[in-house]
């Protein structure tokens, strides 16, 4: 089966903080995935990968940036962590031909 | 703009009741349509359509996607309260440079209540 490992499960930050997101995968996956989800708006792509070192935005990046050094880990970066970033943080993977996504269990982030 | 849309946005319903969530899309280079589960945490997996008219089942699960009208269901028969939860529906998409994204509707939260 193909695991998705966020770090951390919950994380207490303070506004202007620079967050480091980790996600990890193991099956070789070209793409990879952030995506934010807050009550009443759904799920909302931030930003993606479909290579080590390429990145394209998402349909909310601002505020965030993306590091994909490694094929299995893709990074998401809070330069200086608001109040409104305060979110449950979902990363994915797919192998690049598509098939089913596989999600991490989440990281909820509470920046107070 | 890509869009999908979900509906009822929440239902409440009976165990053993049969229940219909729908979603329409209106996207650009569709690739697919899955549809997820989510409890407390990450969403799971449930279906995968990439054919029109071909109905995908799992046990008392079952969905089906119309290409020509833009729209997929998900049945659940024989409702128990483990259905609880919210489903998701998202549309693949070819984004462009060899890479897809999945794009969300914003979930039909489902109450099973005994």
């Amino acid at each position: 089966d193909v695991k998705v490992t966020q770090s951390s499960r919950y994380l207490v930050k303070r506004t202007g903080e620079k967050v480091f997101l980790e996600c990890v995968q193991d099956m070789d996956h070209e793409n990879m995935f952030w995506y934010r989800q807050d009550p009443g708006l759904g799920l909302r792509l931030i930003y993606f990968s479909y290579d080590v070192k390429m990145k394209e935005k998402g349909d909310i990046p601002e505020g965030y940036s993306v590091s994909r050094e490694k094929k299995e880990r893709f990074s998401l970066i809070l330069e200086s962590a608001s109040t409104n970033q305060t979110s449950m943080y979902l990363c994915a993977s797919t192998p690049v031909f598509g098939g089913g996504y596989t999600f991490g269990s989440g990281t909820r982030l509470t920046v107070v | 703009e890509d869009k999908v849309v979900q509906s009822p946005l929440s239902l409440v319903v009976h165990e053993g009741d049969t229940v219909t969530l729908n979603c329409s899309y209106e996207v650009t280079n569709f690739r697919s349509l899955l549809w997820y589960k989510q409890e407390k945490k990450a969403p799971t997996f449930l279906f995968m359509l990439t054919s029109s008219g071909i109905e995908k089942k799992s046990g008392r699960l079952s969905s089906i996607l119309d290409k020509k009208e833009l729209f997929s269901i998900l049945n659940i028969t024989a409702t128990q309260t483990g259905d609880s939860a919210v489903y998701l529906c998202a549309v693949d998409l070819y984004s462009g440079a060899g890479s897809y994204q999945l794009t969300f509707g914003k979930g039909t939260k489902l109450s099973v209540i005994p």
